[in-house]
């Protein structure tokens, strides 16, 4: 099945500075590639996705960016604010397939006033 | 439009005992997700359901845990006997099954076995 790690577990930037957090997966038919923001004690929520027919999308400051060579995806945050505070998690999936995610173990992101 | 209902949100029970989590999915999605999430882990799926029928529970310890949905709307999820180790968060998610697959979660029930 799927494997999905991510890195760092950890992650503390100024706050205005960048941030990024790194996944890669094992399946080559996954396709999809989420990203949740869960803050604490709340649910996991959608805040970009990116299909394995593109290679970067952008949202206003956060973007992701997809190697299917090297079966590995980014998060990228610029301009980081005191709200970006939280747990990010990736995640893979094959589209019209088992519909399945397998997330990553989380990146705790804490955005230093 | 309302998002993913889930019930109770917390839950203590002592070990051996019985719990049921409920959830009720946005309204016209078929597919609903039942995940375990550990703390300080990411979520990882237990069951999913299409309409009424599990097309995914190999994940599910089916010696203690059970799931329906019957009529393909609300679905509950049962442990009998809890152990221990089941401390953790349980969270529902709904997607309408079209291509897109954003999965949206519910609150979730944090579980406690003393």
């Amino acid at each position: 099945g799927e494997n999905v790690e991510q890195h760092p577990s950890t992650l503390s930037v100024q706050e205005g500075d960048s941030a990024v957090i790194k996944c890669t997966y094992s399946d080559s038919a996954s396709n999809y590639f989420p990203w949740y923001k869960q803050e604490l004690g709340k649910r996991p929520q959608l805040i970009i996705d990116i299909r394995s027919n593109v290679g970067e999308k952008k949202d206003q400051r956060i973007a992701v960016t997809l190697n299917k060579t090297a079966k590995h995806f980014s998060l990228h945050i610029t301009e980081t604010q005191p709200e970006d505070s939280a747990v990010y998690f990736c995640a893979a999936s094959i589209l019209f397939g088992n519909e399945k995610l397998t997330f990553g173990t989380g990146t705790r992101l804490t955005i230093i006033p | 439009e309302a998002g993913v209902v889930q019930s109770p949100r917390y839950k203590i029970i002592e070990k051996k005992q019985p719990v049921a989590f409920w959830c009720n999915p946005i309204s016209g999605h078929n597919t609903l997700y039942w995940y375990l999430q550990n703390l300080g882990q990411g979520p990882e799926l237990l069951i999913r359901y299409e309409n009424e029928e599990a097309v995914d529970d190999s994940q599910l310890p089916k010696d203690r845990f059970s799931a329906e949905r019957l009529k393909g709307v609300d679905s509950t999820l049962k442990i009998q006997p809890a152990e221990l180790g089941d401390s953790a968060v349980y969270l529902c998610a709904s997607s309408s099954g079209l291509a897109f697959n954003e999965q949206f979660f519910g609150p979730g029930t944090r579980l406690t076995v003393l």
